[in-house]
């Protein structure tokens, strides 16, 4: 079974630039989440979908930060502009709705940003 | 009150010794607990879960939650200096449709 995929790996951008990130969740798989890790702390989730329905989006700053999924299938996540603050490592996870396993969220590699 | 409080560490055991990373959460409504390892420039990577009161054993690992005390641990027993990693603990806060809330993470590394 193939993992979560996630692109770019790497991407240096200057601030007030835009920026988007792109996540293929694992095949089957209904729920989809960012995070943003910044160094030192665990993940902050930004937004959760369900299918291609926004579940939380509670803490994802709306001013700059937009996300989509469309076909319930892969998810962009677009910084625009980009501040210094929001040089970090994004990642996407995914879960089934499987009973059992309903709760456990697999990630993906991740996207690390600097912001300069 | 933070959700999810872990002693940030480092944490440091000599090869062969139990490690013991500890956790404790501020939601009693929480069901669901996870305890994830995260290499330094990789993303996090499941070892364990733990749903129920008591002990949960996987290999090395033994996982450990208290409801009562809203505490749950993580037991790594004979420690290889590739444990060396920071650890996660992770909370399902109650009624929040499967919303993980992390800790810090505790940094521990196990000298050979």
């Amino acid at each position: 079974e193939a993992g979560v995929a996630q692109s770019p790996r790497y991407k240096i951008i200057e601030k007030r630039q835009s920026v988007a990130f792109w996540c293929n969740p694992i095949s089957g798989h209904a729920t989809l989440y960012w995070y943003q890790q910044i160094l030192g702390q665990g993940p902050k989730l930004l937004i959760q979908f369900q299918n291609n329905g926004v579940v939380d989006d509670s803490q994802l700053p709306k001013d700059r930060f937009s996300a989509e999924r469309l076909k319930g299938v892969d998810s962009t996540l677009k910084i625009q502009p980009a501040k210094l603050e929001d040089s970090a490592v994004y990642l996407c996870a995914s879960s089934s709705l499987r009973t059992g396993d309903r709760d456990t969220q697999y990630f993906g590699p991740g996207t690390r940003l600097t912001v300069l | 009150q933070k959700e999810v409080e872990q002693n940030s560490g480092p944490l440091s055991v000599p090869e062969g010794a139990i490690a013991s990373l500890n956790c404790t959460y501020s939601d009693r409504g929480s069901q669901s607990f996870f305890w994830y390892r995260q290499y330094s420039g990789k993303s996090p990577e499941l070892i364990m879960f733990i749903y129920s009161n008591g002990d949960k054993e996987d290999g090395r690992f033994t996982a450990q939650l208290n409801k009562a005390s809203q505490y749950v641990s993580l037991l790594i027993r004979d420690s290889q200096p590739s444990d060396s990693a920071t650890y996660l603990c992770a909370v399902v806060i109650g009624g929040s449709n499967y919303k993980l809330t992390f800790g810090k993470g505790t940094l521990l590394t196990v000298n050979p």
